[in-house]
């Protein structure tokens, strides 16, 4: 079962910001948060990943609270082409066997409207 | 990112007959590749887990003799669905980590349809 719960969908306006609230209150010490979105009908596109501390990257802003059972992905000037599944997974770094597995549970998604 | 290369992304095929689809690292070396199945509105299903020169490992639920898979490089691994039936009309994935990437790349998909 996934480990992270997310609300099942939301809405953002155009140029504003998104921001995607994921709850993984579980998650242990070696594992990483990744955020991974879907388009429809493509495979799954990482965007960012991070421990313990904020991220950032060309894509988006990881935020993660202190006690890292949660987290907040920022999508800064959300455009129509956000428009997407939006999925939060927690995974040990350690990817030998089946240690490294996504488990994808049933995401956010995300409508950017004009 | 790195990149993977899933072929072909759609296929026809008839019932009873059996259907390979590739998944190559194109600028990597993976050794560990995932297979995902989705169906429609659905989130993905993890199917196996394979690496390079050994056995895949399979998830509870999937037939190992239905859905053969083989990593025999590390830039390569395929999946075949054997006597393919309507029920196994569905969307497939994989996904590809190793080399200096931590994070795991997915293919474009393959859309499978029996008829």
């Amino acid at each position: 079962d996934a480990k992270t719960t997310q609300p099942p969908s939301m809405d953002c306006a155009e140029g504003r910001a998104a921001n995607l609230p994921c709850n993984h209150s579980t998650i242990s010490g070696n594992e990483y948060v990744y955020w991974y979105r879907q388009i429809h009908s493509q495979g799954p596109q990482y965007i960012i990943h991070g421990l313990k501390n904020n991220e950032t990257n060309e894509m988006a802003s990881l935020i993660i609270t202190e006690d890292r059972k949660s987290s907040t992905l920022i999508l800064p000037h959300a455009t129509l082409r956000d428009t997407a599944v939006y999925y939060c997974i927690v995974r040990s770094q350690n990817y030998g066997g089946s240690q490294g597995n996504l488990i994808f549970g049933k995401g956010t998604k995300l409508s950017v409207k004009p | 990112g790195a990149v993977v290369s899933q072929h072909p992304s759609w296929v026809i095929c008839k019932s009873g007959t059996s259907v390979k689809i590739e998944c190559r690292s194109l600028d990597f070396q993976a050794t560990t590749m995932f297979w995902y199945r989705q169906f429609p509105k659905q989130s993905l299903m993890l199917m196996a887990t394979s690496n390079e020169g050994s056995k895949a490992t399979y998830e509870q639920g999937v037939e190992k003799d239905k859905f053969l898979i083989n990593h025999a490089s590390l830039t390569l691994s395929t999946l075949t669905v054997t006597s393919a039936h309507p029920e196994d009309s569905s969307f497939y994935i994989c996904s590809a980590t190793g080399g200096q990437n931590t994070e795991a790349f997915f293919g474009q998909g393959t859309r499978l349809t029996v008829v």
